[in-house]
């Protein structure tokens, strides 16, 4: 079965530190990987997409960047944390480009910038 | 742009009354609608999948329905129980595969 994690699952940073938080996926091959961050009050905004090894979109311009290394890993990144960069960030997978097809969410890093 | 809303915001109920959560959507080309539900400082957990050719679907208590005409979602909770409560979001994938959530309905089922 499909297993997605992420770490760490809290972080606490003050501002203008770097950042790092990594997914990783199991049991399937060349998913579809994304990135999301719900804020305080505000709804699900999805911040980068990943079809493949090296091939990444951004959905919002922002202070942080993502990568994936490896088929099954995906990093968010930034160099100088922000305190709107605040939030819960989501990574999420699917297989399919079709109408039948979800997305499964790993559970979460609650981060917090001071 | 898809834009989504949930009606209400926040929704507070004793145990054992049926219940509808609202979601409306502006852009009716659409792949499809779900229904995730979150608890607490969880991630998100899928409960219902619409396709766009499709009016509904069921799954144990749970009920949605997809007017695309409207631009309207309702989600029907049977019997509600302590357990349902969470907050419920609403998502459209458009072209692309890409979701848009709505704001979501926290939900709280009083014993």
């Amino acid at each position: 079965s499909q297993t997605i994690h992420q770490w760490p699952a809290t972080l606490v940073q003050p501002v203008g530190s770097p950042l790092s938080l990594e997914c990783t996926v199991e049991g399937t091959s060349n998913p579809n990987l994304y990135w999301y961050r719900q804020a305080a009050g505000r709804g699900l905004q999805l911040l980068f997409y990943s079809v493949g090894i090296g091939q990444i979109s951004s959905e919002v311009p922002q202070n942080l960047s993502a990568s994936r290394p490896q088929d099954r890993q995906f990093i968010l990144s930034s160099k100088k944390l922000l305190l709107s960069d605040s939030g819960f960030y989501l990574c999420a997978w699917s297989v399919l480009w079709s109408s039948t097809d979800t997305q499964y969410f790993g559970p979460g890093t609650r981060l917090t910038v001071l | 742009k898809q834009e989504v809303t949930q009606i209400p915001a926040a929704l507070s109920v004793p145990e054992g009354e049926n219940l509808v959560l609202n979601c409306s959507f502006t852009d009716s080309a659409i792949y499809n609608l779900q229904w995730f539900r979150q608890d607490p400082g969880k991630g998100l957990t899928s409960l219902l999948l619409i396709q766009s050719s499709q009016r509904e679907q069921t799954s144990g208590r749970l009920n949605a329905s997809l007017d695309k005409s409207s631009g309207r979602s309702t989600l029907y909770i049977a019997a509600s129980q302590p357990g349902d409560s969470a907050t419920y979001l609403c998502a459209l994938m458009n072209a692309g595969n890409m979701l848009t959530f709505g704001g979501g309905t926290r939900l709280m089922v009083k014993p």
